[in-house]
């Protein structure tokens, strides 16, 4: 299994204003990867984060609204940028790991947040 | 179109009675699919994970089966405890990504009342 640390748990932002959620992971991973789940929906991939390199966003998701960041192969950066209230959202972080063949997702705790 | 559909979209038991959720898919090639639970406010949680060899797999009072041939499979929780109470989440792999781009189900909602 793997440890993910990922703070805020919650924040309620004003409109206009950025967050930046983080996620530490308990040892090396390549990739890290960036979910949004809107109230009621399931989980929506917006990027995956390779240290290293750019960050590849998904159809619907940019660079400019959803800055991210991977300085290392531990630790990863989402910044939901000029926040409006239909961001408002739980936001994941998840790596991969190889498990007797098997790749599994393992995610953090999430961050929720309201922008009002 | 790779998809994903789960049923019930919710659920309502009391305390120590079993249920089944569905989950039928249509992502291909298929390289896995996995139940996860999700408490609310939390991160997706892995309960089990199927490999199109395998038919059935437990963890606990989680039961999963697998038909590969018709592109299905049961989440069984038995006993059911107050604490079961979560979003169950299927998801599908393909042979042909990673983890990270597989595809989600919607989920089902289940409660369990005292």
């Amino acid at each position: 299994s793997a440890v993910i640390s990922q703070k805020p748990s919650r924040d309620i932002c004003q409109r206009g204003t950025s967050l930046t959620i983080q996620c530490q992971v308990d040892s090396q991973v390549t990739m890290m990867f960036w979910y949004r789940q809107q109230p009621g929906q399931s989980l929506t991939l917006i990027a995956t984060a390779n240290q290293g390199s750019e960050a590849t966003y998904e159809s619907g998701f940019v660079i400019d609204k959803f800055p991210i960041s991977r300085p290392n192969l531990t630790f990863s950066t989402l910044t939901v940028s000029n926040m409006s209230p239909e961001d408002s959202s739980i936001y994941l972080c998840s790596v991969e790991r190889a498990d007797r063949g098997n790749t599994e997702a393992f995610f953090g705790q999430g961050t929720r947040l309201t922008v009002v | 179109k790779n998809q994903v559909e789960q049923s019930p979209q919710s659920l309502i038991i009391l305390e120590g009675k079993n249920c089944t959720l569905q989950c039928n898919y249509t992502v291909s090639p298929f390289s896995n699919l996995r139940w996860y639970k999700q408490d609310t406010g939390r991160g997706p949680v892995s309960l089990t994970i199927m490999t199109f060899s395998e038919n059935t797999k437990s963890n606990g009072r989680y039961t999963a089966t697998l038909d590969a041939d018709t592109k299905q499979s049961s989440l069984h929780i038995t006993a059911s405890q107050l604490s079961d109470s979560a979003s169950y989440i299927c998801v599908v792999s393909r042979q042909d990504t990673n983890a990270g781009k597989s595809t989600f189900g919607d989920g089902t909602t289940l409660t369990v009342k005292p």
